[in-house]
């Protein structure tokens, strides 16, 4: 069964230092989403891409974040420069379609900021 | 706006028993998708099985059902004949039809009981 990959599973990073954490969504899914979960709590949705373009994003999703699907299959998360409030388990998702679509996440980049 | 509400935080079950997991949801939109996902200790997420606002049947998907019931806004999940490897958190989630971002709820702790 197709799904979806992100490299690398764990990442650690020093404050102010630049992370990009990697996707390979289902291959004809065409809508693509980052969310995060700090440990112990809620799911947060930070941003959805379709089309090549930003569709939706979060409060969460500041200046700080960003999103790029440099190529037909890899969709990247940015974060220029870490905070330790950043520490969290990083999921990307992708759907077939929007709305009633399930989505599919992949096993998560647990990041620690230090 | 659309919310989700998880008032198990933790359940018990027997080994070989049903489990019954609550949500209720809130939201203003008229056609929407409500969705399970299982977050084993590894800590992926996987999809569980999902219903349509519209759908005049309740979905099952091998030993998970969704008992919903629209007039209460309520999407309980059910795990009939409880194993070992159920132990995990479940999430809640839904989406509205033309919307991208998924909502979450807090979760519930389901151990199950040799």
């Amino acid at each position: 069964e197709p799904e979806v990959t992100q490299t690398p599973s764990h990442q650690v990073t020093q404050m102010g230092q630049e992370v990009i954490l990697r996707c390979v969504p289902i291959s004809n899914h065409l809508y693509f989403y980052w969310y995060r979960q700090i440990l112990g709590q809620k799911v947060e949705f930070l941003v959805s891409f379709y089309n090549n373009e930003i569709s939706e994003k979060s409060e969460i999703f500041d200046d700080q974040f960003s999103v790029e699907r440099p190529d037909g299959s890899n969709f990247t998360l940015k974060i220029r420069s870490t905070k330790l409030e950043d520490s969290a388990m990083y999921f990307c998702a992708s759907s077939e379609g929007q709305g009633l679509s399930p989505l599919h996440f992949g096993n998560g980049t647990r990041l620690t900021v230090t | 706006a659309q919310k989700i509400t998880q008032t198990q935080p933790g359940m018990f079950v027997q080994e070989k028993e049903a489990v019954t997991l609550d949500c209720t949801y809130d939201t203003s939109d008229p056609s929407y998708g409500l969705f399970w996902y299982k977050q084993p200790s590894s800590g992926e997420m996987i999809f569980l099985i999902y219903q349509g606002s519209y759908d005049q049947q309740n979905a099952t998907e091998g030993r998970y059902s969704l008992n919903f019931q629209k007039a209460r806004k309520s999407a309980n999940l059910v795990i009939s004949a409880s194993q070992l490897g159920d132990s995990a958190m479940y999430f809640c989630a839904m989406r509205g039809a033309g919307r991208r971002a998924l909502t979450f709820g807090s979760g519930t702790r389901l151990q199950v009981q040799p």
